[in-house]
């Protein structure tokens, strides 16, 4: 149990459009979902904390209107990067607690986004 | 605020040779306390967890971990390391403030395996 996946696997986009990755969790309901991005040989950065139905808290210095992030239902969530750069080029990694697990997350396998 | 530190950035071991991998972490109360192993561009595989109770966690792959309240420490233990446990190794600690989860990364350690 305790499934999260995430959906594109990878993606290739140009720069100055849109990407949407959704992150779902398959047999749970989750409360709240965080997503994280990470560099090349670095750690998970917390970018956003969403919960079911709420407007995501931003960490400092991620740009909410850059990353938006939709939490609609208890098994949904969706990161749009917008207008996207090169440096936005990233790992972006999602995770969710439930009701029942609230004090563990279970991760996504994870979008790898390029940006030309 | 609570933080993870995880002093080394690499480790080097042979292959067969026992492994620790060091943690410690800041926090007012006991956290929830994980281990994650993450092998290049893959996400995150959970090896261990410790909420309460034992202080020595058995995890997956042969994994053990040892909560020192005394040391504020959790590192993570393996008596024979194998070729496959190459990897980036994450030490995270999650705590409950009002209502709301919080997790924190340590930096990682990069697991290096010699033949």
């Amino acid at each position: 149990g305790a499934v999260v996946s995430q959906h594109p696997s990878w993606v290739i986009c140009k720069s100055g459009t849109s990407v949407k990755i959704e992150c779902r969790s398959l047999d749970f309901q989750a409360t709240t979902m965080f997503w994280y991005r990470q560099f090349p040989k670095q750690s998970l950065m917390l970018m956003a904390t969403s919960n079911e139905g709420s407007k995501a808290t931003y960490e400092q210095g991620v740009e909410k209107d850059k990353f938006l992030i939709n939490h609609a239902s208890l098994t949904l969530s969706t990161l749009t990067v917008t207008s996207a750069h090169p440096e936005d080029s990233s790992f972006y990694i999602c995770s969710a607690t439930g009701l029942a697990s609230y004090n563990e997350q279970f991760f996504g396998p994870g979008t790898r986004l390029t940006v030309l | 605020a609570q933080s993870v530190t995880q002093p080394d950035i690499h480790i080097t071991v042979s292959e067969g040779a026992s492994l620790e991998l060091r943690c410690n972490y800041s926090y007012g109360a006991t956290p929830y306390l994980f281990w994650y192993v993450q092998s290049p561009g893959q996400g995150l595989q959970l090896l261990l967890k410790y909420f309460s109770g034992d202080t020595l966690v058995q995890g997956i792959k042969g994994f053990e971990a040892e909560f020192k309240r005394s040391q504020s420490s959790f590192n993570l233990r393996k008596p024979s390391v194998h070729w496959s446990d190459a990897a980036e190794y994450f030490c995270a600690v999650g705590s409950s403030i009002g209502g709301s989860y919080i997790p924190t990364f340590g930096r990682g350690t990069s697991l290096i395996v010699h033949p």
